[in-house]
């Protein structure tokens, strides 16, 4: 199995721009959680799928961002219009039943100037 | 709300011991343990189920006291190849997302 796949692996954008991050989670799993990582709060979960579900989408920072799951093997997070203060490293992770280990992806590096 | 890990950071010389602490005000169902290289993704380590287990591979292993909301991570022997951040991730109930820590930075030295 390739594991969980993200892309872009880095991506620059201008405030303002609207940024879609994209992820393929292992086949088979059907949990799969976005999580944003900085310096200054760590990892943050900001949404939760369950079988395509949004269960929770409390961490979402606010109207800014959007998360889809269409079908269990594509998921997108679109955040427009971006904001410096975005700037972060995205990863998707996906699970079974979020009660095994989670399988990371590599991540999504965002800068937002 | 975020477990809280300690120590923040430690450095160790190859073949020493390493214990990390996590732990958590609610009642937790399950606590897993990740490792972090520099630049990557976290690696999945192990995952421990409440009811007080202790897991293990190889030098390293893990316990999990539901009573207290507690786990530990113990490092032994360490090898150059166990430097990284360590992040306990918690759930709660009948939740199946993670709650990280802060996580736990850990080198070590030839």
């Amino acid at each position: 199995d390739a594991g969980v796949i993200q892309s872009p692996r880095h991506e620059v954008t201008e405030m303002g721009q609207e940024v879609t991050l994209r992820c393929k989670p292992i086949s088979g799993h059907n949990s799969l959680f976005w999580y944003r990582q900085t310096m200054m709060r760590g990892l943050e979960l900001l949404i939760y799928f369950n079988n395509n579900v949004p269960i929770d989408d409390s961490g979402m920072p606010e109207d800014r961002f959007s998360a889809k799951m269409p079908n269990a093997s594509f998921s997108t997070l679109k955040i427009q219009p971006s904001e410096p203060r975005d700037s972060a490293v995205y990863f998707c992770a996906s699970s079974w039943d979020g009660a095994y280990g989670y399988t990371f992806g590599s991540g999504t590096r965002l800068t937002v100037v | 709300q975020q477990p809280v890990q300690s120590p923040q950071a430690v450095i160790l010389r190859e073949g020493e011991d390493a214990v990390i602490n996590c732990s958590s005000s609610k009642a937790l169902y399950s606590v897993h343990w990740y490792r972090q290289k520099h630049g990557e993704a976290p690696v999945f380590l192990m995952i421990l189920l409440k009811g007080g287990e202790q897991k293990g591979h190889e030098k390293i292993s893990a316990s999990f006291n539901e009573k207290k909301q507690q786990s530990s991570l113990y490092l032994t022997a360490s090898q150059l190849s166990y430097s990284g951040t360590y992040f306990c991730g918690t759930s709660s109930g009948s939740a199946r997302q993670l709650t990280f820590g802060s996580g736990t930075q850990l080198t070590v030295l030839p």
